[in-house]
Order: structure tokens, then C-alpha cells, then sequence
């Protein structure tokens, strides 16, 4: 089983504040690296796919980076805002998956109005 | 938009009751699969399923098994359920493999309590 890893676990951001948080995945066989966002009571939504190392993308306040090398993948929100808290999950893919995501344990955001 | 739809949000069970999840996705997605929540240890694979009457197991498939008779469908069974099966449940479809960015798709999840 691979080992995906985020931390922290949970973090309180006060609204305006930026704020960012880290996805840790194996550096080898590397394929494709996901990140949802997974509001309460609703379904997790996909937010990127990364796949190049230095990738970066963006939607909105959110962006996130990528490091194949070392295996880790930051996300940033910035100027939180309190429709951003939620459970952010990254999911990892090797080429040998198939279709096959291995999910980190989330960053659960808390944005304090 | 994608929809996937799971049968019910909430559902409290005895311990060795036979419990059937359901999924139905609308996109025709060939590939479906079954997750588990748990506080702290993210999302956990179950089963997973490339097409219908296939499915393969995933990290943690023992107490469960499943059924994909049509591709819209797939179903969770928990043949005998005990308390350590207490979770919230996911299921998810995405676009057949090979696609390098193939996005899974997740319904709103069924929190199932056995007591």
C-alpha cells in the first residue's frame, strides 16, 4: 500500500489570511497527483490534476505546486474566506494503478469569519 | 454534469445484518468504485470495478463484495455487518483508464452506523 501523507490535519485560518498545506507521495512511478476539495455534507469535487514536475495550477484563490523530485504537492488558498472550509484531499497515481487513487488522511481548513 | 447518486445518506444497521449500498452514476463511466472514510486515514479503496460483471479488490476488501450488473449500478455488500464497519461510505465513477487525467467523480457519500 503506498504511502500518501498531508499535513497538517487540521488548520484555523482567519478569514483574509492566506494560508497553504502539504501533500507528501512516493517520488518514484509517479503518474498523476490529484487534489479534492471535499466540503461538508456535499461530495468531494476535484480541484486539479497534476501530472509534469513543476506544475502549477489555479482556480480562483486556490493554487497548488508540484514536486515529482522530492514527492510533495503544496496547496495555498489565499485571502481565506469562510466558503473555503473544507477537507482537502490529494490522491495519488502511479503509472502501474490503472485507475487506482491512493488518498492522503485531508487538511481539514476551518476559516474564522 | 456528472451525477452520481448513492441510495441513502444515513443508515443504522444490527450487527450481522446483510446491508446493500447502492450507486447509480449517469455519465456511462466505465470504471466505479467503492470508498471508505475514516477520521484520519483519508479515503481507503474497497473495490473497484473497469466494467460490468468485473471488479477487483482494493486495499481493505475483506467483510465486503460487490455486484455490477449494468454499468450504471454498482453495489456494496456487506454480507454479515459488524461495528468496525461503522463509516461513511463513498462512491466514486471516472472515464475509462488511460486517460492521463481522468478525474473521479464522487456521489454525497452514506454514513452507515451498526450497532
Amino acid at each position: 500500500i503506498l504511502n500518501v501523507e498531508q499535513s497538517p490535519q487540521s488548520l484555523h485560518v482567519q478569514e483574509g489570511d492566506s494560508t497553504n498545506f502539504t501533500c507528501s507521495f512516493p517520488s518514484s512511478n509517479f503518474y498523476a497527483l490529484h487534489w479534492y476539495r471535499w466540503e461538508t455534507a456535499k461530495s468531494p469535487e476535484a480541484l486539479f490534476v497534476m501530472t509534469l514536475n513543476g506544475d502549477e495550477k489555479k482556480k480562483g484563490r486556490i493554487s497548488a505546486t508540484l514536486n515529482t523530485k522530492e514527492g510533495y504537492s503544496y496547496l495555498y488558498i489565499k485571502g481565506s474566506q469562510p466558503e473555503d472550509s473544507a477537507t482537502y484531499l490529494c490522491a495519488f497515481r502511479t503509472g502501474a494503478a490503472g485507475n487506482k487513487l491512493t488518498f492522503g488522511g485531508g487538511t481539514r481548513v476551518l476559516v474564522k469569519p | 454534469d456528472v451525477k452520481v447518486t448513492q441510495s441513502s445518506r444515513y443508515l443504522v444497521k444490527r450487527t450481522g445484518e446483510k446491508v446493500f449500498l447502492e450507486c447509480v452514476q449517469d455519465m456511462d463511466h466505465e470504471n466505479m468504485f467503492w470508498y471508505r472514510q475514516d477520521p484520519g486515514l483519508g479515503l481507503r479503496l474497497i473495490y473497484f470495478s473497469y466494467d460490468v460483471k468485473m471488479k477487483e479488490k482494493g486495499d481493505i476488501p475483506e467483510g465486503y463484495s460487490v455486484s455490477r450488473e449494468k454499468k450504471e449500478r454498482f453495489s456494496l455488500i456487506l454480507e454479515s455487518a459488524s461495528t468496525n464497519q461503522t463509516s461513511m461510505y463513498l462512491c466514486a465513477s471516472s472515464f475509462p483508464p488511460g486517460g492521463i487525467t481522468d478525474t473521479q467523480y464522487f456521489g454525497p457519500g452514506t454514513r452507515l452506523t451498526v450497532l
